[in-house]
């Protein structure tokens, strides 16, 4: 059964730094998106992305964040300088039509 | 307001019970109505899709939305151990793409 992956599955990073996760959504999907679950906390939108530019986006998708498909596969998400309250779990996820989503394992980012 | 509220529970059950799941909505713009299962530290996993008002049912599941109240429900028949995960409820307009979640339910089923 087709999946979505992400990469890595646990990632340390010291405050400030940068931080890139990677996922490779469903092969003949078109929309593919970015939530976050803090732990204990509610999964949360972060960014939508359509026909290589973001559709939506969250109040929590500031200018440290950006997105980016850099070729026909793979769908990324850049934290440009970590804040310890970045750490959370992120799943990347997709869709052919809006609606049914289809998610990743997730990436636990943990921010020291 | 939250714009969708879930009873975090814990919710723990024995082997065989039926479960009931509920969320509560606040947006009259949300049109459809998602569960979600996850187990612990793993990735949604998409149980039950609907849209707009009425029953669905897959198996031993049953999803229902009213949307007079706003209140969607998740009945799980014949629950079994493997039940045992956190149940998501997500919410979306017919505009936009993002999905609204509720807290989630902590559901143990019991042997």
């Amino acid at each position: 059964e087709p999946e979505v992956t992400q990469t890595p599955s646990h990632q340390v990073t010291q405050m400030g730094q940068e931080v890139i996760l990677r996922c490779v959504p469903i092969s003949n999907h078109l929309y593919f998106y970015w939530y976050r679950q803090i732990l204990g906390q509610k999964v949360e939108f972060l960014v939508s992305f359509y026909n290589n530019e973001i559709s939506e986006k969250s109040e929590i998708f500031d200018d440290q964040f950006s997105v980016e498909r850099p070729d026909g596969s793979n769908f990324t998400l850049k934290i440009r300088s970590t804040k310890l309250e970045d750490s959370a779990m992120y799943f990347c996820a997709s869709v052919i039509y809006p609606g049914e989503l289809f998610f990743g394992e997730g990436s636990r980012l943990t921010v020291l | 307001q939250k714009e969708v509220e879930q009873d975090p529970g814990p919710l723990s059950v024995p082997e065989g019970a039926i479960v009931s799941l509920n969320c509560t909505y606040s947006n009259s713009a949300f049109q459809y109505f998602m569960w979600y299962r996850q187990y612990s530290r793993k990735g949604p996993e998409l149980l039950m899709y609907t849209y707009s008002s009425g029953n669905k049912e897959d198996g031993r599941f049953t999803a229902q939305v009213d949307k007079s109240s706003k209140y969607i429900s998740l009945f799980i028949r014949d629950s079994q151990p493997s039940d045992s995960a956190t149940y998501l409820c997500a919410t979306k307009e017919t505009s936009g793409s993002r999905l609204t979640f509720g807290e989630g339910t902590q559901l143990t089923v019991n042997p």
